[in-house]
């Protein structure tokens, strides 16, 4: 199972933009990096996927090298409410395409 | 939407009573349910995946006699911590995988168990 490794903290200015990175070099041709959030006591929320190409969405955007060797998770413009823990995860491919959690990144955002 | 429930949100039993924890999904079917384990400060710990009509499969470590789940049917899946102590106090998170293919996984929002 590829595994994913976060700085373990991070700190952003509010308004600024966020940058999250996440190494997955161990990554199978068909593996997806998947990216969610944790508020503290809170489930885990979704917040954006991909396999080859950047992705934007409402959240976020993804964007994950040409070698799929690491990605970056950017948040345009943070507020003060993006404060959370932020997990890379690389969704195993068989059977029940499991989630493998790591550490994670602990996104501070500073007013 | 994609919206998962957990019942109840937190609940306090006594040592070595049983704590049913249901985990729903209210907008859509789930062929594929999990359900994950936080103690403070530490990540999101996989302890079962549940699908809907047959037997859980439990990763390494977590005793199946302990943690029992049921996953009757496409929207519901329960977990039962029986004989509890204080050491399974926790966080509990479940989550559901849509059935028709989408393989992203949308969670509840957690049950905080404390064991006295």
């Amino acid at each position: 199972d590829a595994k994913t490794t976060q700085p373990p903290s991070m700190d952003c200015a509010e308004g600024r933009a966020a940058n999250l990175p996440c190494n997955h070099s161990t990554i199978s041709g068909n593996e997806y990096v998947y990216w969610y959030r944790q508020i503290h006591s809170q489930g885990p929320q979704y917040i954006i996927h991909g396999l080859k190409n950047n992705e934007t969405n409402e959240m976020a955007s993804l964007i994950i090298t040409e070698d799929r060797k690491s990605s970056t998770l950017i948040l345009p413009h943070a507020t003060l409410r993006d404060t959370a823990v932020y997990y890379c995860i690389v969704r195993v491919t068989s059977g029940t395409y499991k989630y493998i959690f790591g550490t994670g990144t602990r996104l501070k955002v500073l007013a | 939407g994609a919206v998962v429930s957990q019942h109840p949100s937190r609940v306090i039993c006594k040592s070595g009573t049983s704590v049913k924890i249901e985990c729903r999904s209210l907008d859509f079917q789930a062929t594929t349910m999990f359900w994950y384990r936080q103690f403070p400060k530490q990540s999101l710990m996989l302890m079962a995946t549940s699908n809907e009509g047959s037997k859980a499969t439990y990763e390494q470590g977590v005793e199946k006699d302990k943690f029992l789940i049921n996953h009757a049917s496409l929207t519901l899946s329960t977990l039962t911590v029986t004989s509890a102590h204080p050491e399974d106090s926790s966080f509990y998170i479940c989550s559901a995988r849509k059935a028709g293919g989408e393989e992203t996984q949308y969670f509840g929002p957690g049950t905080r168990l404390l064991v006295l």
